[in-house]
Order: structure tokens, then sequence, then C-alpha cells
């Protein structure tokens, strides 16, 4: 049992390149989403999805796009980065249910864009 | 709307002294609360969660939370600190409710620091 997984874990982009961060859970999970971490910023949500087919924005979805086309898996996308996306991208899962299940984090990817 | 607020961003407690790390929150029905632990260069860690029942909340690594209804706060405690307690912590509410189901709002974060 993996947990949730995270691929790469850093990456430098230049402007106006596109990429894919990787993110896996072999929990079963209904629920995964998207966070960036900046100083001072807390964690924000870029994207959720509630189950295989179902995603949704969050605070902060502007370039970035999602899908979610297993359980298992649930890509974020960039597609022109810009310096402004510069972050720590954490990926987590849980149970989507009626009672309040933790959420389990990935190990993040550091993402410098130049 | 859910909201959850750390109005310090930063607690330095000496060795061995207790520690608080305090969280407001704001929310429309129930409130499901969690702290989670980020140590540097690492994911966040759950510590521990209020759902229902004892207003105290026993955690993990010696952590415990008082829910206090009244005054929509979840405050993080321990009693003796120790340096490896240094670590960023997050508080966060749960979203209950209909398709936003199981999201969740963090705060800021308090960094917190124990010195020998």
């Amino acid at each position: 049992n993996a947990g949730v997984t995270q691929t790469p874990k850093f990456q430098v982009l230049k402007t106006g390149q596109s990429m894919t961060l990787q993110c896996a859970q072999d929990m079963n999970h209904e629920y995964m989403s998207w966070y960036r971490q900046d100083p001072g910023m807390g964690l924000r949500l870029i994207h959720y999805s509630v189950g295989a087919g179902i995603t949704d924005q969050g605070e902060v979805p502007n370039g970035y796009n999602v899908s979610r086309s297993t359980t298992e898996d649930f890509p974020l996308r960039l597609l022109s980065a810009a310096p402004s996306q510069t972050s720590v991208y954490f990926c987590a899962s849980s149970l989507r249910n009626r009672a309040p299940d933790t959420q389990y984090f990935g190990p993040g990817t550091r993402l410098t864009v130049l | 709307a859910q909201s959850v607020a750390q109005p310090e961003d930063q607690v330095n407690v000496a060795e061995g002294n207790p520690l608080t790390v305090k969280c407001t929150y704001s929310v429309s029905g129930n409130p499901y609360l969690f702290w989670y632990v980020q140590y540097p260069n690492r994911g966040l860690q759950f510590l521990l969660k209020y759902i229902t029942g004892d207003n105290l909340v026993k955690g993990s690594y010696g952590f415990e939370a008082e829910f206090n209804k009244s005054q929509t706060s979840f405050h993080l405690k321990k009693p003796s600190a120790l340096v490896s307690d240094s670590a960023l912590y997050f508080c966060a509410v749960r979203d209950g409710r209909g398709s936003t189901l199981g999201r969740l709002y963090f705060g800021r974060g308090t960094q917190l620091t124990v010195w020998p």
C-alpha cells in the first residue's frame, strides 16, 4: 500500500512550456484534489474530483487542467507555464462519504518556472 | 462559507513547556475539524480530527485539541513541547455539504519553533 504518490519530485520549466504532474493513490478513494502551497498563503485548492469522470474547480483553477479517467489517477496539466505557477504542488485523496474521512497527502512536487 | 483562521504566523516555546497553536473556524452545519503537520520538504501529515463527541481530541505524537463550539475554536495543544515538534501546523475544516462534500478549507499555517 503506497498511499498517495506524486511524480516528479522536482521540475524546472521555461515560460510557455507545458507539463503534467502525476498523482496516483491505491486506497480506492473517491475524492482527490490538487493544492498549491505558497509562503504565507497556506494551501489553496486548484481542482478536485469526487469520482472518476467528475472534476470541478477550486479556488485557483486558472492555468491548470485536470481529468479523472480512473479512480486511481488524477493528473494536473499546466498548458503554458508562467512564473506565477512556481510553487509546491500537493495531491490528496480521501473517501467521500458522510463520515469525515482523513485526507492523505502525497510528498509534493516542487515546480520552478523560469 | 467555510473558513479557518490561524491568528499567529509563528509560535515560539521552550522545550518542556506547554504549547498552544490557535485556530478559529466558520462553517455552515456541523464542524468537522482537522489538524495537519508539515515537516520541512515533506507533505502534510494528519494529526487529529474532531467529528463529534468529547471536546478534547487526542492525536498523534502526544498532541491534543480542544473543540469549543461557543468560541468556534479548535486549538492544538501539547503539555510538554519537544524540539522535534518544530514544524508548520495547519488547521482545516471539512465541507459537509452536497456536491462539495469532502473539500477541506485550510488556514494559512502556524510555524512552531521549540527552543532547546
